[in-house]
């Protein structure tokens, strides 16, 4: 398996929901990623994760969760999102000692 | 502050010809530059890497040309192919980071 997989692909949510987005890969790899990527903008980090601690947080706001429960999986729990928060939310994993990020086909998410 | 830059928003090239994309960056402890491609509601698909040590590296159709005095790097394509239209955007990490910097990005559009 050498593909980052996440699910859903598109999710529609009001302002006052719960919803997780969820990321896979079972290639090893003991680096994962969120980023956040807005229409014509490049992809902007939110969280890394290394060997399942959070290792970077970009000064995310709390509405924005990450879980990494184990090597294969991570999770981001969405909560009280504000319609600026729709975007393309793209996962990534990368090999250990490897600077290349591999990319999911992410999702798509829009706040109403 | 734009540590990574793409000037160029998008590039027209012919079927066949060489497709050239620039990147600028201003960080002197980047040392590792990437080029990701990127279809519409798709992921970002790793493309080609090189490493600060050297100036050169190809694979295929693709080859990264880097000059470090310059802060400089471009992708060249021979020859560009209608399925090579998408948008590309390069990217930089320092040696022990494994954060990535997006320059804005450059759409491409070959021309059958």
């Amino acid at each position: 398996d050498t593909e980052v997989t996440q699910t859903p692909k598109h999710l529609v949510m009001g302002m006052t929901n719960k919803k997780s987005l969820k990321c896979e890969q079972h290639m090893g790899h003991r680096a994962m990623y969120w980023y956040k990527q807005k229409a014509k903008k490049p992809p902007e980090l939110m969280f890394v994760y290394s060997y399942e601690k959070l290792s970077i947080n970009e000064s995310v706001p709390s509405r924005f969760s990450p879980e990494c429960p184990n090597s294969s999986l991570l999770n981001l729990h969405l909560h009280a999102l504000q319609p600026e928060d729709s975007a393309l939310y793209l996962c990534a994993s990368s090999p250990r000692r490897s600077h290349e990020q591999f990319f999911g086909p992410g999702t798509r998410l829009t706040v109403l | 502050d734009q540590q990574v830059k793409q000037n160029s928003p998008s590039l027209s090239v012919q079927e066949g010809r060489i497709s050239i994309l620039n990147c600028d960056y201003t960080n002197s402890m980047f040392d590792y530059f990437l080029w990701y491609k990127k279809y519409p509601a798709e992921g970002p698909t790793f493309l080609i890497s090189i490493s600060s040590i050297k100036d050169k590296n190809e694979d295929g159709r693709f080859t990264v040309f880097l000059n470090k005095s310059a802060k400089h790097l471009s992708l060249h394509i021979v020859p560009s192919q209608p399925g090579d239209s998408a948008v590309y955007f390069c990217a930089a990490t320092t040696a022990a980071g494994n954060k990535l910097t997006f320059g804005g990005g450059t759409r491409v559009l070959v021309k059958p």
